[in-house]
C-alpha cells in the first residue's frame, strides 16, 4: 500500500520564475492539503482540494494556485517566485470526515 | 482564525526521564488535535491524536492530555530513548474544516 509520495524532492528556481509540484495520495484517500514548512517552523496551510475542487483556502495570495485530478493526485502551481516562497512544499492527504493526515515527504524548493 | 502556541521550543532530557510539551490554542470551536513528529530531513509523522470528547489518550510510552476548558493540551513522552529526539509539533483543526493549525515546534533532545 503506496503512502503519499511527492515529486521533485527538491527542485532550484529564480526569482519570477513558475514552478509546479505534484501529489500523488495515499491508497483509498480522496482529499489532498497542501502545507508551505519555512526553515525551523510549523507547517502553514495552503489550501485543500477535494472532488477536484478547492475547499478551503489558507492565508496564501493567489500566485497560489492547484488542481485536483479524477484520480485524486494533485498539483501545486507558484507563479512570479519570490526568494520567501523558499521552503518544504508538504502534500497530506485523508479521506472521510475525520481521518488521520498523512504527509508526503515533501518538496524542498529553493528560489535565488 | 486559530493561533496554536506550543513551547518549550527546546528540550533536552536524559535517557528514561520524562518530556512535556505543551500547546493553547484560540479557536474554542477546535476539535481535533494530533501530534506530529518530525525527524531531520523527514516527513512529519502523526504519533497520537485526540478528539474534543476525550480528556486523554495513551499509546504505549505516548499520552495525550486535552482540557478544553482552558484551551490547552500536552504531549506526554515516558521513559524517553535516544530514537525520541526530533521535533514535535502540535496542531488543532476543526471538525467540518479539515485544515490543521501547527505549532511552532518544539525539539527535543535525549540524551544517552
Amino acid at each position: 500500500d503506496a503512502g503519499v509520495t511527492q515529486s521533485p524532492t527538491h527542485l532550484i528556481k529564480t526569482r519570477g520564475q513558475q514552478v509546479t509540484l505534484r501529489c500523488s495520495p495515499k491508497s483509498g484517500h480522496d482529499t489532498v492539503s497542501w502545507y508551505q514548512q519555512a526553515l525551523g517552523q510549523g507547517p502553514q496551510f495552503i489550501f485543500q482540494y477535494y472532488e477536484e475542487e478547492e475547499r478551503q483556502r489558507g492565508n496564501f495570495p493567489d500566485r497560489f494556485s492547484g488542481h485536483q485530478f479524477p484520480n485524486y493526485s494533485s498539483e501545486l502551481n507558484v507563479n512570479a517566485l519570490l526568494l520567501g516562497d523558499s521552503a518544504l512544499y508538504l502534500c497530506a492527504s485523508s479521506s472521510g470526515r475525520w481521518e488521520t493526515q498523512y504527509f508526503g515527504p515533501g518538496t524542498r524548493l529553493l528560489v535565488l | 482564525g486559530e493561533n496554536v502556541e506550543q513551547h518549550p521550543s527546546t528540550l533536552s532530557v536524559q535517557e528514561g526521564d520524562s518530556a512535556v510539551i505543551k500547546c493553547t490554542y484560540s479557536d474554542s470551536a477546535s476539535n481535533y488535535f494530533p501530534w506530529y513528529k518530525q525527524e531531520l530531513g523527514k516527513r512529519p509523522q502523526l504519533i497520537i491524536d485526540i478528539r474534543s470528547n476525550v480528556g486523554e489518550k495513551k499509546d504505549q510510552r505516548i499520552a495525550v492530555t486535552l482540557n478544553k476548558t482552558a484551551k490547552h493540551f500536552s504531549l506526554h513522552i515516558t521513559e524517553t530513548q535516544p530514537e525520541d529526539s526530533a521535533v514535535y509539533f502540535c496542531a488543532a483543526g476543526l471538525e467540518g474544516r479539515r485544515a490543521l493549525t501547527f505549532g511552532s515546534g518544539t525539539r527535543l533532545q535525549v540524551q544517552p
